[in-house]
């Protein structure tokens, strides 16, 4: 079956650097995404991978290993608005988004 | 990218009615477009995919006739809640796929759905 794996909930301090790791096993591969939802808000578009590496986009950085089924998120200089939900989704190979449960990620000054 | 709306984005009803949301994509035109649903700290589930001139495809365990879908314009797709419970309460949300190698989605604000 297709699964995506990721932390429930994880806690860092302002200011610091937090990765949320993703790990995928999913039927084919046409690139893995992130997103961030605040909390009764739809997801917004952080991030995509189709090559390994990293993609750095800011404060926030993306990475991923296919040979791994293996990707994280790299947030720094944490600010609280960045407390959300971090999703990590896979589109197979018949185009369609298998969506991670999401983690949680809560800031504290 | 893709500007995505809907409406109403807040709707609370009786149980028993019915129930449409509207999903739009401003500025580009969408053969394909997704109805997901989102109950309360959960991720995102997929409802049907929305193909413009033809039927939704549904995900298994998701009733047809119970969330009927119309994808009738490259703009614009439905998604009716028929007779409504409350445990059809939740935040729907659509989004669009675009980008030549299908790489990027972007949602609507979402819909939040309250039956009583």
């Amino acid at each position: 079956g297709q699964n995506i794996d990721q932390p429930t909930e994880m806690t860092a301090t302002e200011g610091a650097i937090v990765q949320i790791n993703c790990t995928y096993q999913t039927s084919g591969f046409n690139g893995l995404f992130w997103y961030q939802q605040h909390a009764g808000e739809a997801p917004t578009f952080l991030s995509y991978n189709v090559l390994d590496g990293l993609e750095e986009k800011g404060r926030f950085s993306s990475f991923l290993s296919r040979s791994k089924g293996y990707s994280y998120l790299l947030l720094k200089e944490l600010q609280m608005k960045d407390s959300a939900s971090y999703l990590c989704a896979v589109m197979d190979s018949n185009y369609q988004l298998i969506w991670g449960a999401g983690t949680k990620l809560i800031i504290k000054p | 990218g893709a500007v995505v709306s809907q409406h109403p984005s807040r709707v609370i009803c009786k149980s028993g009615t019915s129930v449409k949301i509207e999903c739009r994509s401003l500025d580009f035109q969408a053969t394909t477009m997704f109805w997901y649903r989102q109950f309360p700290k959960q991720s995102l589930m997929l409802m049907a995919t929305s193909n413009e001139g033809s039927k939704a495809t549904y995900e298994q365990g998701v009733e047809k006739d119970k969330f009927l879908i119309n994808h009738a314009s490259l703009t614009l797709s439905t998604l009716t809640v028929t007779s409504a419970h409350p445990e059809d309460s939740s935040f729907y949300i659509c989004s669009v796929l675009s980008g030549t190698s299908h790489n990027e989605q972007f949602f609507g604000p979402g819909t939040r759905l309250t039956v009583l």
